[in-house]
């Protein structure tokens, strides 16, 4: 089945750094890929929507200059953590919908397997 | 904000049925009922979704009221492994795929 892979799966970087993950659909194209952060014990909050040749859309209270998305191809988005700091430690995870195979049908929602960073 | 709500934790004995309720009753005429869970430290896991009907597949059955203001998810046989946090969600394509708090579900053995 479809399958949306993520690298790296784990980091640790010194505060200041930056730090970049990618978002794979392997074997579906995706114009359009979410990105969500995740703190522990609570539930997924979505910080934007990546979308194929053209600017991402980011949700109320997302730096867009801090957290800066590239979604150059159909299969490829990547989330860079700029200047990352200790509270951006966190569990980043990212999906992509794809069609059920009928038009105007229903999308299924395929989800990595998550990043966690750690900013030290 | 998500638009649905789910009791924020259930308990359920292993090999009994796990029935996980949600109540979406701001939902739209072309919203489909989907329905995640997640297993700590793991991205989340589809289960099933529905528009109108009843659907079933080999992990749960979806019952979806005929009023579509609330669904439940059904986990014929629950075994430990289905401890996870589940997570219901009313969505279509171009929105915006928003999770609420979820149902945090114990199979007891």
């Amino acid at each position: 089945g479809a399958v949306v892979s993520q690298h790296p799966s784990r980091v640790i970087c010194k505060s200041g750094t930056s730090v970049k993950i990618e978002c794979r659909s392997l074997d579906f194209q995706a114009t359009t890929m979410f990105w969500y952060r995740q703190f522990p014990k609570q539930s997924l909050m979505l910080m934007a929507t990546s979308n194929e040749g053209s600017k991402a859309t980011y949700e109320q209270g997302v730096e867009k200059d801090k957290f800066l998305i590239n979604h150059a191809s159909l299969t490829l988005s990547t989330l860079t953590v700029t200047s990352a700091h200790p509270e951006d430690s966190s569990f980043y995870i990212c999906s992509a919908p794809r069609s059920g195979g009928t038009a105007g049908v229903s999308y299924e929602q395929y989800f990595g397997p998550g990043t966690r960073l750690t900013v030290t | 904000d998500a638009k649905t709500t789910q009791p924020p934790s259930m308990d359920c004995a292993e090999g009994r049925a796990a029935n996980l309720p949600c109540n979406h009753s701001t939902i739209s005429g072309n919203e489909y009922v989907y329905w995640y869970r997640q297993i700590h430290s793991q991205g989340p896991q589809y289960i099933i979704h529905g528009l109108k009907n009843n659907e079933t597949n080999e992990m749960a059955s979806l019952i979806i009221t005929e009023d579509r203001k609330s669904s439940t998810l059904i986990l014929p046989h629950a075994t430990l492994r289905d401890t996870a946090v589940y997570y219901c969600i009313a969505y279509n394509y171009g929105q915006n795929f928003v999770f609420g708090p979820g149902t945090r579900l114990s199979v007891l053995p």
